[in-house]
Parts: structure tokens; C-alpha cells; sequence
């Protein structure tokens, strides 16, 4: 089944430091970058990052983003109550011509 | 301010299709791609696919075409997505979001309409 792998869950105690995960291939991640969404409970998603590790205005230095070869990482520093949802991978596969997302990461701010 | 507003929740049977519309204001309707993205409850993202307002081009993924349908009116500055064959598997949150052409940016999404299918 072609897509991104995020781990399911990450649990981080506040003010700590949590490194969020996505595993695709050449095709995809490591190809053009991915970029990250956010998305509470009942909202829509929000974008994070662009393709190019900058943020969009208005999203908080705490987060960061990075890649090394096929692997796309979103790091958030500080972490607050208002940090914990559900955080999505995004990619294009030139192979399947076709956007792929990542099944989603919960956070956890304990 | 940019705004996407989307049509109201449907309830469709199996086999029925249903029309989802999204208005867009605060910025040029034909400089930007629309795309779809959908989530069954308690699910992750789906993508749908794209179209372009400016000239009416359309990319689908594979699973929904011959299903899907993405039109606009630019007068009105709304993209529609149109998808048949209804099963309960499409029971989701429908999501339009607004990127900009060839890139990631989904910068601006709807707030969702929830299509149920259901006999």
C-alpha cells in the first residue's frame, strides 16, 4: 500500500521536545519534501510548513521542520497544552502522480 | 480575509450522488488551485483531487475517477465537487482547501461538509 509512515502516537511531558516522523520513498519525500498539517479535534487541518522548511505566518517558531533523504521530520520545541493534535505528512509521488498523506501522528502533552 | 465556505451536510442514499460547493472570497479565484481532501470520522486525511479555476483543468486520483467530478463557476468564484455512486464508504468530512499551483501550500481550507451515505 503506497503512502507515508507516521507513527500512530507520540506522548511528550510539557515544555519538552517532540520530533514527529514520516517515512516515504524516492518518489515522494525524498523527491520534493514533504509538508506538515496540524489539525485539533474538529477542525480543519492547518498548515504548518511549506515544502521548503518555512513556516507560514503566524505559525510559532516552536515548530521546525527538516529531511534527510526519504524521511521528513517536524520538531516542536517548548511543548504547550494547545499542542496536542493530530499532525499529518503530506507529499507529492511523482510516480503515482498523486498526493500522498501520512495516516497521522496524535500527540500527546502530558 | 481569504474564506472558503462550503455547502451543508448531505445525507444520500447508496447508489445516489451528491454535489459539495465551495465559495471562495478575499483573493483572485482564478490564481489558485482548489483542492479536495476528505476524512471518514476518526480517520486520517484522503485526497481527492484538484482543479484548477483558471482553466477548468482537473487531476483525480486514481480510486475516485469515473466517480468524481470537479467543476467551477467563475462568476461566482465556487468550484463544485460532484461524486457518484454513492456507498457507505464515503461516508466523510469533505474538505476544499485552497494551494497554490504546483506546490504543498494548502493554505486555506473550508470547514468541511459532512456527506453521509446511509439506506
Amino acid at each position: 500500500q503506497p503512502g507515508l509512515t507516521q507513527p500512530p502516537s507520540v506522548s511528550k511531558d510539557l515544555r519538552q521536545t517532540a520530533t514527529l516522523t514520516c517515512t516515504g520513498n524516492s518518489n515522494n519525500v525524498g523527491n520534493q519534501g514533504a509538508v506538515w498539517l496540524q489539525q485539533h479535534q474538529g477542525h480543519p487541518p492547518k498548515l504548518l510548513s511549506y515544502r521548503n522548511n518555512n513556516r507560514p505566518s503566524g505559525i510559532s517558531e516552536r515548530f521546525s521542520t527538516s529531511r534527510s533523504g526519504n524521511t521528513a521530520s517536524l520538531t516542536i520545541t517548548g511543548l504547550q497544552p494547545e499542542d496536542e493534535a493530530d499532525y499529518y505528512c503530506t507529499a507529492w509521488d511523482n510516480s503515482l502522480s498523486t498526493l500522498l498523506f501520512g495516516g497521522g501522528t496524535k500527540l500527546t502533552v502530558l | 480575509q481569504v474564506q472558503l465556505v462550503q455547502s451543508g451536510a448531505e445525507v444520500k442514499k447508496p447508489g445516489a450522488s451528491v454535489k459539495v460547493s465551495c465559495k471562495a472570497s478575499g483573493y483572485t479565484f482564478s490564481n489558485y488551485d482548489i483542492n479536495w481532501v476528505r476524512q471518514a470520522t476518526g480517520q486520517g486525511l484522503e485526497y481527492v483531487g484538484w482543479l484548477s479555476p483558471n482553466d477548468g483543468n482537473t487531476g483525480y486520483t486514481q480510486k475516485f475517477q469515473g466517480r468524481v467530478t470537479m467543476t467551477r463557476d467563475t462568476s461566482i468564484a465556487t468550484a463544485y465537487m460532484e461524486l457518484s455512486s454513492l456507498t457507505s464508504e464515503d461516508t466523510a468530512v469533505y474538505y476544499c482547501v485552497r494551494v497554490t499551483s504546483g506546490s504543498l501550500n494548502f493554505d486555506y481550507w473550508g470547514q468541511g461538509t459532512l456527506v453521509t451515505v446511509s439506506s
